[in-house]
């Protein structure tokens, strides 16, 4: 049973490019977390999906950052326009039921914004 | 606003002794806790955790204590080993969908 998967492990962009990280969860699992940690910080919460559906979205950044899951393919989030501050670790964690119980995380994505 | 807090960035143990990891939390609705581990360049691996109607959870060598009133807890590992140099990260919950977390306390055991 494979892991939570996450592509690109890393990713360089310039300022002002988009940047699209990819969110393969669990086999059996419909529930995505999305979570960035910035250097010398712990991880914070920025999104949390189902198939389909935002559920919470109260740790987005208003501008700029969406998310998606689709019914089919990898849980996607999405930079518009990025900016140095977006330079950060960007973790993915699935679930297999509501509630935060045990998250299961990806291996991350690094952004560097240059 | 930090509610989860790891006041040890760093921590060093002799192998076999005990390692004690602290964490405390500002949010008395949180009643969810649990304890993440996480190496270089991967994701943090879940490794146990403790809801607020106990005080105590064992597995193996990791033993997570609570202590409400304080709104602190810590994790043991005894005996510690050189594979469980890490950063370790204390989460909680509220009953919503997202954990906070710590900033980490960086575990080095010494060979």
């Amino acid at each position: 049973n494979a892991g939570v998967m996450q592509n690109p492990r890393h990713l360089v962009r310039r300022r002002g490019q988009e940047a699209r990280l990819r969110c393969s969860p669990m086999k059996g699992h419909s529930h995505v977390y999305w979570y960035r940690q910035l250097p010398e910080e712990g991880l914070k919460f920025m999104v949390y999906l189902q198939k389909e559906n935002i559920i919470d979205e109260s740790g987005m950044p208003k501008e700029r950052f969406s998310a998606e899951f689709p019914k089919e393919g990898p849980s996607i989030l999405r930079i518009q326009q990025v900016v140095r501050g977006d330079s950060a670790a960007y973790f993915c964690a699935s679930s297999p039921r509501q509630g935060v119980y045990e998250q299961y995380f990806g291996p991350g994505t690094r952004l560097t914004v240059t | 606003d930090q509610q989860v807090k790891q006041n040890s960035p760093s921590l060093s143990v002799q192998e076999g002794r005990i390692s004690i990891l602290n964490c405390d939390y500002t949010n008395s609705m949180f009643d969810y806790f649990l304890w993440y581990k996480k190496y270089p360049a991967e994701g943090p691996t879940f490794l146990i955790s403790i809801s607020s109607i106990k005080d105590k959870n064992e597995d193996g060598r990791f033993t997570v204590f609570l202590n409400k009133s304080a709104k602190h807890l810590s994790l043991h590992i005894v005996p510690s080993q050189p594979g469980d140099s890490a950063v370790y990260f204390c989460a909680a919950s509220g009953g919503a969908n997202n954990l906070f977390f710590g900033t980490g306390t960086r575990l080095t055991v010494i060979p």
